[in-house]
């Protein structure tokens, strides 16, 4: 079956570590994004790609950072300089027109312990 | 930018009731606008989308929802509320003046009660 895998649902991580989160699709979609969500915010956007080896900033990209080195995957990292990581992330892609929807994947939850 | 305002965060309907969850866009030249469904710890679902055409869109499970110009709305509503609904939904909206870019809406707890 077609779709986005996000990959751990949940990761805990130290205070000043670095930690990746995976998004892989076989969707042949163009157009990769990661988003943070917490409680009463909605979405927002953090990086988004439209092409392999393309990637721009979004709203809060500060203490995270990507990579598109494959159209099937746009790895996440957070970083230490994130002061408050701990959320739920998604990770979607899309066909790339303005007319398409986005595809989800099912998330994952990190937390700083 | 683009501002999706959801009034609303929390609406509670009783079972068999009309569910009305509103929508509204800032922009001047009317964007592509899409309602999604979450259930908890879970990504988002598509449940409708509206680009171009009938104003009356409909969408999955007894969903339905209607692109006002002159409003600037795209409410999203369904007849009669089931258990199930139980949720949270985002509007979005997606624009040429944004990149290609979703921008999204804060969200609305819909909260059904038997």
């Amino acid at each position: 079956d077609g779709g986005i895998t996000q990959s751990p649902k949940y990761l805990f991580r130290k205070e000043g570590q670095n930690v990746t989160l995976s998004c892989e699709q076989n969707l042949n979609h163009d157009a990769m994004y990661w988003y943070r969500q917490d409680p009463g915010q909605g979405l927002r956007l953090i990086y988004y790609s439209q092409i392999v080896n393309d990637f721009q900033k979004g709203d809060i990209a500060e203490g995270y950072s990507v990579s598109r080195e494959k159209k099937e995957s746009f790895p996440l990292t957070v970083t230490s300089a994130q002061k408050n990581p701990t959320a739920f992330y998604l990770c979607a892609s899309r066909r790339g027109r303005l007319n398409t929807e986005a595809f989800f994947g099912q998330g994952t939850r990190l937390t700083v312990v | 930018a683009q501002s999706v305002t959801q009034l609303g965060s929390h609406v509670s309907v009783s079972e068999g009731a009309l569910v009305l969850l509103r929508c509204n866009y800032s922009s001047s030249v009317p964007p592509y606008l899409f309602w999604y469904v979450q259930y908890p710890n879970q990504g988002l679902q598509l449940l409708l989308k509206y680009t171009t055409g009938a104003t009356l869109v409909k969408g999955i499970n007894g969903f339905e929802a209607e692109f006002k110009k002159s409003e600037t709305s795209f409410h999203l509503t369904k007849p009669s509320a089931h258990m199930s609904d139980a949720a949270e939904y985002f509007c979005a909206v997606s624009e040429v003046a944004t990149g290609n870019q979703f921008y999204f809406g804060t969200g609305t707890s819909l909260t059904v009660i038997p």
